[in-house]
């Protein structure tokens, strides 16, 4: 049971754009900063977006973040096959001392 | 571009202890954090904690009783050592650096087996 929630699955056609939300709490969505990371199947994560909304250099301005209260969302827009990979969202926990992830969301382009 | 490496033994027996080493190398372990974190197979992530080049460490609740991370400066590497495994300790294993929050580089992951 991870601590923050995910859709298991989400799903789009190429040129699509497609939301995947993360639901947590005061403690730790509500207090501090979101990030999102992408792992390609049989691939280490990727940092995605850090600070709730701000892009890494060479992640393209497809995928955007946002955070309001306890929930945040990743969209990613002109969605493409090479997105199909699995988007985890993380934030640090003010209860636990860490940082916590969400279940994952494997994204299928179809 | 800083590039991370585990390395360590696959397989594991039950109640022994797994022991894994990061070897950083394009880059100096002297400032940033330094974490572990698995991934079961099939499953999501898990944060296993973090050690500062100082020494400072920070630990996950639910495995902070087995959990030792340590840093060696000299040789720029930093390791993990989780006691008393089970076979609920299968899994990839990442080490990677950021901050304290956030995870800006990833090594390529280990699979560490726990099996008799």
């Amino acid at each position: 049971q991870s601590v923050l929630t995910q859709p298991p699955s989400a799903s789009g056609t190429p040129g699509q754009r497609v939301t995947i939300s993360c639901s947590g709490s005061s403690s730790n969505i509500g207090s501090n900063y979101v990030y999102w990371y992408q792992q390609l199947p049989g691939t280490a994560p990727k940092l995605l977006i850090y600070r709730n909304n701000q892009r890494p250099s060479g992640v393209p301005d497809r995928f955007s973040g946002s955070k309001s209260g306890t929930s945040a969302s990743l969209a990613i827009s002109g969605l493409r096959s090479e997105d199909e990979a699995d988007y985890y969202c993380a934030a640090w926990d003010d209860s636990l001392s860490g940082q916590v992830f969400g279940g994952g969301t494997k994204l299928t382009v179809l | 571009q800083v590039q991370l490496q585990e390395s360590g033994p696959g397989l594991v027996k039950p109640s022994e202890t797994l022991s894994l080493t990061c070897t950083v190398s394009g880059g100096s372990i002297s400032s940033y954090y330094w974490s572990w974190i698995r991934q079961p197979p099939g499953k999501g992530l898990e944060w296993i904690g973090y050690i500062y080049y100082s020494g400072s460490t920070n630990y996950n609740p639910s495995l902070k009783s087995r959990v030792t991370i340590s840093v060696d400066t000299s040789k720029n590497q930093f390791s993990l050592k989780l006691s008393s495994v089970t076979a609920a300790d299968t899994a990839v294993y990442y080490c990677a650096r950021g901050d304290t929050a956030m995870v800006m580089n990833w090594g390529q992951g280990t699979l560490v087996t726990v099996s008799s």
